[in-house]
């Protein structure tokens, strides 16, 4: 099956710093990816919706300009956490959709931890 | 706007026995459904999903769910469970194949030998 790949799986970063988390789709052209939070035995939550060649779509409560989406090409999205601070440590996943059969695959989740 | 509840957040079964979770949901017209499975430090993979057709929907590792319109359910069964079988399953509903998912709180599994 198609594989989406996140990088990397694991972080810890100083407070203050930024924090860049790579999301691939290995095998397929995704023209649309989504990133999701998930806390400590919670359900993920979406963060945005990012199409490749434009602006992402921010879900509302979540900080545009602290949570920095790219979507660069077909195959290939960023997350960048912005002066990451303690609150920030999540679990990070991204999911990439198929242009052709518009199947949603999931990464295997970054683990950002904000010292 | 859809909705997706899971009432159990932990269940805990003997292996070889059977399983049910439950997920309901709230949407205006026929959703399309999904379950999904996490395992610990994982992303989520794709047991199963409902779009149209046959209520009864079998997916991966022999897991199957039934889509029950009159009840607003989409219950997830598997007929004897698997020590591995243990992880976070989440259902999730989206209004159609290219929209945004909608996830419940998951149901942590745990399997007893």
């Amino acid at each position: 099956g198609a594989v989406v790949s996140q990088h990397p799986s694991r972080v810890i970063c100083k407070s203050g710093t930024s924090v860049k988390i790579e999301c691939r789709s290995l095998d397929f052209q995704a023209t649309t990816m989504f990133w999701y939070r998930q806390f400590p035995k919670q359900s993920l939550m979406l963060m945005a919706t990012s199409n490749e060649g434009s602006k992402a779509t921010y879900e509302q409560g979540v900080e545009k300009d602290k949570f920095l989406i790219n979507h660069a090409s077909l195959t290939l999205s960023t997350l960048t956490v912005t002066s990451a601070h303690p609150e920030d440590s999540s679990f990070y996943i991204c999911s990439a959709r198929t242009g052709a059969t518009g199947e949603l695959f999931f990464g295997e989740g970054s683990r950002l931890t904000v010292l | 706007a859809q909705s997706v509840t899971q009432p159990d957040i932990h269940i805990t079964v003997s292996e070889g026995a059977s399983l049910e979770l439950r997920c309901n949901y709230s949407y205006g017209a026929t959703p399309y459904l999904f379950w999904y499975v996490q395992s610990p430090g994982q992303g989520l993979q794709l047991l199963l999903k409902y779009f149209s057709g046959d209520t009864l929907v079998q997916g991966i590792k022999g897991f199957e769910a039934e889509f029950k319109r009159s009840q607003s359910s989409f219950n997830l069964r598997k007929p004897s469970v698997h020590w591995s079988d243990a992880a976070e399953y989440f259902c999730a509903v989206a209004p159609g194949t290219a929209s945004k998912l909608t996830f419940g709180t998951g149901t942590r599994l745990q399997v007893t030998l």
